[in-house]
């Protein structure tokens, strides 16, 4: 098991343009999340699935995000019509189920979006 | 509303001096709390999680405890070394799915 999988790693992208991440959780977790992190903050929660079903959004995550899960396993988030304030660390997690254990959840090392 | 505050924001320690950090949440009613160590750049890395009914949890150097009446849990370093140096989080889940982080405590430990 590698771990929790994001790519791009980087990416610089011109104001207005559209970009995609991709998450790739650990195999057998069934719940994935999105956290957004700047500089000097903590992470902030943006969205997250069980299986396939996303069962909560924030309200920092605008009709310009929109994040996908299409077969309860990788995920993708993607960003429309990209703004200066969108650059930002875009973190993936997974966890097994923790309503029942409260299992750790699992980071991935994040992918850097600067818009420039 | 939920919150998670951590104090101080940074913390230099002479090599192989024990440390404390501190996390304070604004609600007793916590689900479990979550340790992550953070390099630059980098993602979060796992150290410990402590569940609503535990009191502590321990790995190697590290030592997490939870105080929920208090709303306070600490993380201890013992005999701290050059590679402890990274930013801190502590994240607490107040049962409704997700963590809610503070704003970390950068530490770097003077060789």
């Amino acid at each position: 098991d590698t771990g929790v999988s994001q790519n791009p790693r980087h990416k610089i992208t011109k104001r207005g343009q559209n970009v995609t991440f991709r998450c790739d959780p650990i195999s057998e977790h069934n719940r994935l999340y999105w956290y957004r992190q700047t500089l000097g903050q903590g992470p902030e929660f943006l969205t997250y699935f069980q299986n396939e079903a996303q069962l909560e959004k924030s309200r920092l995550l605008s009709d310009r995000f929109s994040a996908e899960r299409p077969k309860g396993s990788f995920s993708t988030l993607e960003i429309q019509r990209t703004e200066q304030g969108d650059s930002a660390m875009y973190l993936c997690a997974s966890s097994l189920d923790t309503r029942t254990g409260g299992n750790t959840i699992y980071f991935g090392e994040g992918s850097w979006l600067t818009v420039v | 509303k939920q919150e998670v505050t951590q104090i101080p924001a940074a913390l230099s320690v002479p090599e192989g001096e024990n440390l404390v950090l501190n996390c304070s949440f604004t609600d007793s009613a916590i689900y479990n709390l979550q340790w992550f160590r953070q390099d630059p750049g980098k993602g979060l890395t796992s150290l410990l999680l402590i569940q609503s009914s535990q009191r502590e949890q321990t790995s190697g150097r590290l030592n997490a405890s939870l105080d929920k009446s208090s709303g306070r849990s600490t993380l201890y370093i013992a005999a701290s070394q050059p590679g402890d140096s990274a930013t801190y989080l502590c994240a607490v889940n107040f049962g409704n799915e997700k963590l809610t982080f503070g704003t970390g405590t950068r530490l770097t430990i003077i060789p």
